[in-house]
C-alpha cells in the first residue's frame, strides 16, 4: 500500500534552515512526489516536484530558499533563511495508477 | 495566470446531497495535458484526496467515497463539478480544486494549481 508519512510538527529559528521529511513505503522508493505548503486562511500552494534521483522543478515563482532533495525512499524539503512566512502546514503528494496519496502533514513553526 | 474558484452551499442538511462548481478561468480544461480533482481538508485534519477527472470524462475517485460521488466535466463551461450524496458530520471540510499534470500511464499525477476552497458544512 502506498503511504507517505511526515513528523507531525517542525521547530526552527528565523533565519535558520529546516529539513522536512516525507517517507515513503516500503516498494515505493522510486516514486516521484510534490511538495505543498498550506498557511493559515489559505489555498494551497504548489512548491515543487521532487524525483528520487533528487532533481526538481519549481512551481511558478517560488523563492530559490525551497529545495528539494532525496535519499532512498525518503524525500526532503529543505527551506534556508526561514521567513515569518514560511510559518505553514507542509504537505507531501504521491500517485500510483488512478490514486492520489497526501502525507499526514507538517507543522513547520519559525521561532 | 490559471485561477480555479470553487462555488455552492456553505451549509448542507445530513443525508442529502453535497453539490459543487469548480470554475477554470486562464486556461483551458479541454487541455490534454491536465487532469481537474477535488481534494478535501476537514477541520484540524490533513488533505484527502476525493477524486479527479480528465476532460474526456475518465474519472478515478477515492475508493472511501466512490459509491457517493459523482464527478463531472463541462467543457463548454470550463467547469468541474462535485456532487457527494448521503452526507454526514463526517464530510464537513473546506473543498479544494485542483489541477493535475497528465501521466503517460498512471493518470493525474502532481498537482500544480489549487484553488482557494469552500467551506461546507453539514449540520441540520
Amino acid at each position: 500500500q502506498l503511504v507517505l508519512t511526515q513528523s507531525p510538527s517542525a521547530s526552527a529559528s528565523l533565519g535558520a534552515s529546516v529539513k522536512l521529511t516525507c517517507s515513503l513505503t516500503s516498494g515505493h522508493s522510486s516514486y516521484t512526489i510534490a511538495w505543498h505548503q498550506k498557511q493559515p486562511e489559505k489555498g494551497p500552494r504548489y512548491l515543487m516536484t521532487l524525483h528520487s534521483d533528487g532533481s526538481h522543478r519549481k512551481g511558478d515563482g517560488i523563492p530559490d530558499r525551497f529545495s528539494g532533495s532525496s535519499s532512498g525512499a525518503e524525500r526532503y524539503l529543505t527551506i534556508s533563511s526561514l521567513q515569518s512566512e514560511d510559518e505553514a502546514d507542509y504537505y507531501c503528494q504521491t500517485w500510483g495508477t488512478g490514486i492520489q496519496v497526501f502525507g499526514g502533514g507538517t507543522k513547520l513553526t519559525v521561532l | 495566470q490559471l485561477q480555479l474558484q470553487e462555488s455552492g452551499p456553505g451549509l448542507v442538511k445530513p443525508s442529502e446531497t453535497l453539490s459543487l462548481t469548480c470554475s477554470v478561468s486562464g486556461g483551458s480544461i479541454s487541455s490534454s495535458s491536465y487532469f481537474w480533482g477535488w481534494i478535501r481538508q476537514p477541520p484540524g485534519k490533513g488533505l484527502e484526496w476525493i477524486g479527479s477527472i480528465y476532460y474526456s470524462g475518465s474519472t478515478y475517485s477515492n475508493p472511501s467515497l466512490k459509491s457517493r460521488l459523482t464527478i463531472s466535466v463541462d467543457t463548454s463551461k470550463n467547469q468541474i463539478s462535485l456532487k457527494l450524496s448521503s452526507v454526514t458530520a463526517a464530510d464537513t471540510a473546506v473543498y479544494y480544486c485542483a489541477r493535475h499534470k497528465r501521466g503517460q500511464i498512471v493518470g493525474p499525477t502532481t498537482i500544480d494549481y489549487w484553488g482557494q476552497g469552500t467551506l461546507v458544512t453539514v449540520s441540520s
